[in-house]
């Protein structure tokens, strides 16, 4: 099974709403990435959150880490079309502060 | 600024062959990762290095795999006697610390199909 689930698996959205993807764990998440990918291509690095509760926002993009440490959700404000692509959670599972475990990753739609 | 650089970024092979990738990471990061992306999953950890040592491999990177950073700079990855579940996206990472934390930045990836 995976150490990191992400769900929904793949979404399509119109232009202009908001949207919310999820990335589960069983463990703590010491340190935890989000990147996006276009397909083909390399990771882009979007954010990274490491104490519970915390929450940083990059444009129309918001990421957020529970209390817990163990989930973490990213949320598109009015998304358009180059938010589409693969979004792909990334944690240190460890507290090594080294090799990353990733999600499936969520292939995002975005609908003109 | 010059971010993670791979090359090449495809290969084609016949199985049996041998096949070496390059990565050259950022220029002040002393960390340097490894990972492989099937179609449909995220990448999966290979090996990394601080500086010219290798500090951890993944059990996924088998006798035929093998990694080196000569120096503390560039990497290389050779997969001796490729077979057919090889094909795959190779990616290459370095990292900065941020906030008491690594941060990694990949390469574009060096895509690999074993024929």
């Amino acid at each position: 099974s995976q150490e990191l689930e992400q769900s929904p698996q793949s979404l399509i959205v119109q232009e202009g709403k908001n949207l919310t993807i999820n990335c589960t764990s069983s463990k703590t998440l010491y340190g935890l990435y989000w990147y996006k990918q276009k397909y083909g291509e390399g990771l882009i690095f979007l954010m990274m959150l490491q104490k519970g509760g915390e929450e940083k926002s990059h444009e129309k993009i918001t990421a957020k880490l529970d209390e817990k440490k163990q989930q973490s959700s990213l949320h598109i404000t009015a998304s358009q079309p180059s938010h589409a692509g693969i979004y792909l959670c990334g944690a240190d599972l460890t507290g090594a502060n080294s090799k990353l475990t990733f999600g499936k990753g969520i292939t995002l739609s975005v609908r003109p | 600024d010059t971010g993670v650089s791979q090359d090449p970024r495809h290969k084609i092979t016949k199985r049996g062959q041998n096949v070496t990738f390059r990565c050259d990471p950022i220029s002040e990061h002393n960390r340097l990762y490894w990972y492989r992306q099937t179609l449909g999953q995220g990448p999966e950890f290979l090996t990394y290095f601080q500086n010219e040592a290798q500090l951890e491999k993944s059990r996924l990177l088998s006798d035929r795999f093998s990694a080196e950073r000569p120096k503390g700079s560039f990497s290389t990855l050779e997969i001796q006697r490729t077979e057919q579940g090889d094909s795959a996206m190779y990616l290459c990472a370095s990292s900065s610390r941020q906030e008491l934390r690594d941060t990694q930045y990949f390469g574009p990836g060096t895509r690999l199909t074993v024929l």
